[in-house]
């Protein structure tokens, strides 16, 4: 099992510019989420999925688009970049009925808006 | 919603025991989870607690008081691997396992 991926590891993008940040998991899991993470603080909820069609807002969603065609797969896209969402961005996956509500989480990709 | 508040750093010597707190205010909270992230790494799940009381897990325990809004994580033995930071993170009882996580705390052990 290759777990939870994320590519790119890094970006930088101007201003204004779109990307989409790739997530896959293989592990079979319902529920996939988008976080970001900013220097010295927690992690903020983007946008998250309960299972393939199925998409909600999370604390954060502004400014950020996402999809859910696959079990497997879980794009976040950047619409229209700004410098405030310059992050590290993490995807995380997980059963819906894990009784311990564990998280698994990707590598990261860490991104510079200019 | 949910917010979880934590101290921002602790020092704590090799081989001693820390204990890193988290009050939370909260609609709908289910249960409280734990995670250590490295720098530069991503956070990886130590435990949960959905009911009151101690659960332990080798090394590390975690405590959970509903009726106090509070909870927190044990660590015994240190070990310099354990420089990390720690985070609390609320379960919300919408289900799906819509998570909040706390402001997290900077662990640092010295010799």
């Amino acid at each position: 099992n290759a777990g939870v991926t994320q590519t790119p590891k890094f970006q930088v993008l101007k201003t204004g510019q779109s990307m989409t940040l790739q997530c896959a998991q293989d592990m079979n899991h319902e529920y996939m989420s988008w976080y970001r993470q900013d220097p010295g603080m927690g992690l903020r909820l983007i946008h998250y999925s309960v299972g393939a069609g199925i998409t909600d807002q999370g604390e954060v969603p502004n400014g950020y688009n996402v999809s859910r065609s696959t079990t497997e797969d879980f794009p976040l896209r950047l619409l229209s970049a700004a410098p405030s969402q310059t992050s590290v961005y993490f995807c995380a996956s997980s059963h819906v009925r894990d009784s311990s509500y564990e998280q698994y989480f990707g590598p990261g990709t860490r991104l510079t808006v200019t | 919603g949910q917010s979880l508040e934590q101290p921002s750093e602790v020092t704590a010597v090799e081989g001693a025991i820390v204990q890193i707190n988290c009050t939370y205010q909260t609609s709908g909270f289910y249960g409280l989870s734990w995670y250590q992230q490295h720098d530069g790494g991503a956070p990886t799940f130590l435990s949960y607690n959905a009911l009151d009381g101690l659960e332990e897990t080798g090394r590390f325990s975690s405590f959970l008081s509903r009726s106090d809004s509070y909870g927190y994580l044990l660590l015994q033995e240190l070990q310099m691997k354990d420089s990390a930071s720690y985070f609390c993170a609320g379960v919300n009882s919408g289900g799906y396992q819509k998570v909040t996580f706390g402001t997290g705390t900077k662990l640092q052990v010295i010799p």
